[in-house]
């Protein structure tokens, strides 16, 4: 296992369009976690899942943002009737969480997206 | 949310200098992480720090948690040009991470 793998690189989407992005982990990991990154900051949390669950989500996750780890394993963003305020890096960690232990998050190299 | 500000905010030095930066926060963690992003990447971990008053090195790369557990540090000896990058400080709340505005760091071959 490489890493933490996110598809596509990069998104180019009208307003008002949806796109999907996808985040594969590192296999073992039982945490995915989500971030959007703007230009010039630092990555900000969107929501985490352990295993299947969703166990949080951001404020900054409006209702066009669903999330989805169907199998505990990999994991799809979606965003509805894009604005091109959602433009951004869209980032995907990792980890490995265990009780009474830190879980250090392994990131994938992200999908920017870029809404017209 | 958490504040995490980090200082200063871009750096500008000579290959072989040694670098210092900060990062503050409003509240406790208890836990200090050390990431660098490059362009078009995803931040990559550096350090971890999970007790106020750790020291810890990584090669050219020394973290310490500060006492308070309000503030961290970075250093860097003998910088190279590969060094250039975005370092980010953050922390977690709970089950989510706060990062810091980041450190922009040139370095002038």
């Amino acid at each position: 296992d490489t890493g933490v793998s996110q598809n596509p690189r990069h998104k180019i989407t009208k307003r008002g369009q949806n796109v999907t992005f996808r985040c594969d982990p590192i296999s073992e990991h039982n945490r995915l976690y989500w971030y959007r990154q703007t230009l010039g900051q630092g990555p900000e949390f969107l929501t985490y899942f352990q295993n299947e669950a969703q166990l949080e989500k951001s404020r900054l996750l409006s209702d066009r943002f669903s999330a989805e780890r169907p199998k505990g394993s990999f994991s799809t963003l979606e965003i509805q009737r894009t604005e091109q305020g959602d433009s951004a890096m869209y980032l995907c960690a990792s980890s490995f969480s265990f009780v009474g232990g830190y879980n250090e998050q392994f990131f994938g190299p992200g999908t920017r997206l870029t809404v017209l | 949310g958490q504040q995490l500000n980090q200082s200063p905010q871009s750096m500008f030095i000579q290959e072989g200098e040694d670098v210092s930066m900060n990062c503050t926060s409003s509240s406790i963690f208890n836990t200090w992480l050390w990431y660098k992003q490059e362009p078009g990447e995803g931040p990559v971990l550096l350090i971890a720090l999970y007790k106020a008053g750790e020291l810890t090195s990584n090669g050219r790369l020394t973290a310490q948690f500060g006492i308070t557990r309000k503030d961290s540090f970075l250093n860097i000896s003998a910088s190279i040009p590969s060094d250039v990058g975005i370092y980010f400080c953050a922390g977690p709340t709970g089950n989510q991470f706060y990062f810091g505005t980041g450190t922009s760091l040139t370095v002038i071959p």
